[in-house]
Parts: C-alpha cells; structure tokens; sequence
C-alpha cells in the first residue's frame, strides 16, 4: 500500500485479556519497528526487525509482549495478560533499510492503535 | 542526559515565529529529525538534517544544528493555526533505531 496501515484504530480489552495489533509496512521496506506512546512518555522504543535478521527486541518491557513478522512483511505485536499499565499508542513504522546510518529519510508511521484496558 | 530533551510546550500566536529546541545525546549520530504529530495521527517525518551540516531551510522551516552543544532547533516561520501539533526531534546513533524526544506540544492562537 501507500502507507503503513495499522489495526485496529482503536482496541478497548479487559484486564487480563490477550489483545493483538498488526501492523502492514510499505511494499519493499526492510525494517520494521513497533513503539509506544505515552503520555508524558514520549515514544518508547519496543522491537526493531531488519530483513531476515534476528529482531532487536531489547525495548519488549515484559515478557507479556512479543512480536512477530511473518515473510518479511506484516507484523503481528501481541500482549498476554494485559495490564492497565499497557493502555498507550501503539505505533508500527517501517524504513527503506534500518541498517545503521542508512536510515537517510527516517521513518513512515502508520496511525496508531489506541488501546485501552479497563 | 541520556535522554532526547525538549520542552513540553509552546504557544506563539498566528503570524510569528515558533523556535523548539532540542538536545541530542550522541554525537555520533548521522542524521537528526524533526517529526510531525496532529492529533490521531502517526508521525510525519516534517524534515532532517545531515550531521555535517550547520543549517537547512526548506520554505517556512529552518534547522539550526550546534554540534558542538548537541544541540538542534526548529524554526517555523509565519506560524500558521495548521501548524499546531506535537513536534518530536529524534536522533540516529551507533545503532539503528531513532532515539525520539518527549515532543513539543505547539499550540498556534489567532
């Protein structure tokens, strides 16, 4: 597509429950990231996913979240269990190559999902 | 720091100048960038800044960068009320991923 597409836009969930976002980066980038946005927090960092390489996942904050990228496109961020500490903006952006100071035009970042746990 | 600082708000009225400011972390790092948020939207990449350079001007918009103080600015010129969003300064450095500010709230009056 043009952009990054995110869904969904918005995801209300109960405590406790698994919620997942996904995330369709622009046709032929190679890098991936997720981030979250809080607020007062600014954007934190969660994963990074470059081409075929292992995942940089050293934002992940608990072991609740995880992420997938299947065939080097769509990808899927899940949260186990979640917590009212997880309600944020999850933010999906993909680059034409991560690799280290390449990134000459930085990031396309799709819309967001907004979550909320009650 | 370790971290991208920015102040959290600005408010200038239609027709001014708006400067934000922003300092870095590492001095490393190849490209700095402004970025864009309206509200319910993503970032926008709004423009950039090669390390090796001091200043850039593309139409209303000027980039300031102080290497030595880490230090970067923006500044928009004749400030309109479609500029008022969140403006986030980011950093690339040894690493791949973008280190990002708090962002700048700027809010734009008539």
């Amino acid at each position: 597509g043009a952009g990054v597409s995110q869904s969904p836009s918005n995801k209300v969930t109960e405590k406790g429950k698994d919620v997942e976002l996904r995330c369709d980066p622009i046709s032929g980038h190679t890098a991936l990231y997720w981030y979250r946005q809080s607020l007062g927090q600014g954007l934190e960092f969660l994963i990074y996913f470059q081409g075929n390489s292992a995942p940089d996942k050293s934002g992940l904050p608990s072991d609740r979240f995880s992420a997938e990228r299947t065939g080097g496109s769509v990808s899927t961020l899940t949260i186990q269990r979640t917590q009212q500490e997880d309600s944020a903006v999850y933010l999906c952006a993909s680059s034409l190559d991560g690799r280290p100071r390449r990134s000459t035009y930085g990031y396309t970042f799709g819309s967001g999902t907004r979550l909320t746990v009650v | 720091g370790e971290d991208v600082e920015q102040s959290l708000f600005l408010s200038v009225r239609e027709g001014d100048s708006s400067v934000i400011n922003c300092t870095y972390t590492d001095s490393s790092s190849t490209y700095l960038y402004w970025y864009k948020q309206e509200p319910g939207a993503g970032l926008q990449l709004l423009t950039y800044i090669f390390s090796n350079m001091d200043m850039k001007q593309d139409q209303r918009l000027t980039v300031l960068l102080n290497k030595k103080d880490k230090h970067l600015s923006l500044r928009i010129a004749d400030t309109q009320t479609g500029d008022s969003a969140i403006y986030f300064c980011a950093e690339n450095p040894g690493y791949s991923t973008l280190t990002f500010g708090k962002g700048t709230m700027l809010l734009v009056s008539p």
